[in-house]
């Protein structure tokens, strides 16, 4: 099994509004990821988590608050957003993080905010 | 820091070969991958190379040179669905084993 696994497929909010994507997979990986990718641009990298630990946060607003409840898991907690965040959110995963891990990816979240 | 260029735009015609050029710059390097992104879809993932020379994935071949910081990747008996973005990728131990990606290059494939 070598599918990594987002729902919702798609979401609507307000600027008020508090909100969660989640990310699952079942390929033993260690190290998770969330994304954003805004239209004709690259992924841009947000979070990583490894061994359920947060070891890299890109300077990412407090208003995205992520969170690994165990290794299959990885949760997005969203909260007052902009219109500006709309975009793309992606999780991956891969065994380790490392130089030479391969990222899986979900087949992301398509965020409007309004 | 670190960087990476290349085209943003392909265009090719079914039955072709058509290669993307990928230039990086960073230190402590692992490897370069390349990613395969079609409209609306999440990326997947094509190849990775961290050692100098050519790995053959059916039609997909992807290329490093080390030593000139870049590489590329091939694409043969181009098809319609080939059509998407493709995205290299760089490694490096000053990421702290993140992937830095590239803004990626549109491929067309023309009946």
């Amino acid at each position: 099994d070598t599918e990594v696994t987002q729902t919702p497929k798609h979401l609507v909010m307000g600027m008020t509004n508090k909100k969660s994507l989640k990310c699952e997979q079942h390929m033993g990986h260690r190290a998770m990821y969330w994304y954003k990718q805004k239209a004709k641009k690259p992924p841009e990298l947000m979070f990583v988590y490894s061994y359920e630990k947060l070891s890299i946060n890109e300077s990412v607003p407090s208003r995205f608050s992520p969170e690994c409840p165990n290794s299959s898991l990885l949760n997005l907690h969203l909260h007052a957003l902009q219109p500006e965040d709309s975009a793309l959110y992606l999780c991956a995963s891969s065994q380790e993080r490392g130089g030479a891990e391969t990222q899986y990816f979900g087949p992301g979240t398509r965020l409007l905010v309004l | 820091g670190q960087s990476l260029e290349q085209p943003s735009e392909v265009t090719a015609v079914e039955g072709a070969i058509v290669q993307i050029n990928c230039t990086y710059q960073t230190s402590g390097f692992y490897g370069l991958s390349w990613y395969q992104q079609h409209d609306g879809g999440a990326p997947t993932f094509l190849s990775y190379n961290a050692l100098d020379g050519l790995e053959e994935t059916g039609r997909f071949s992807s290329f490093l040179s080390r030593s000139d910081s870049y590489g590329y990747l091939l694409l043969q008996e181009l098809q319609m669905k080939d059509s998407a973005s493709y995205f290299c990728a760089v490694n490096s131990d000053t990421n702290a084993g993140k992937s830095t990606f590239g803004d990626g290059t549109t491929l067309t494939v023309k009946p």
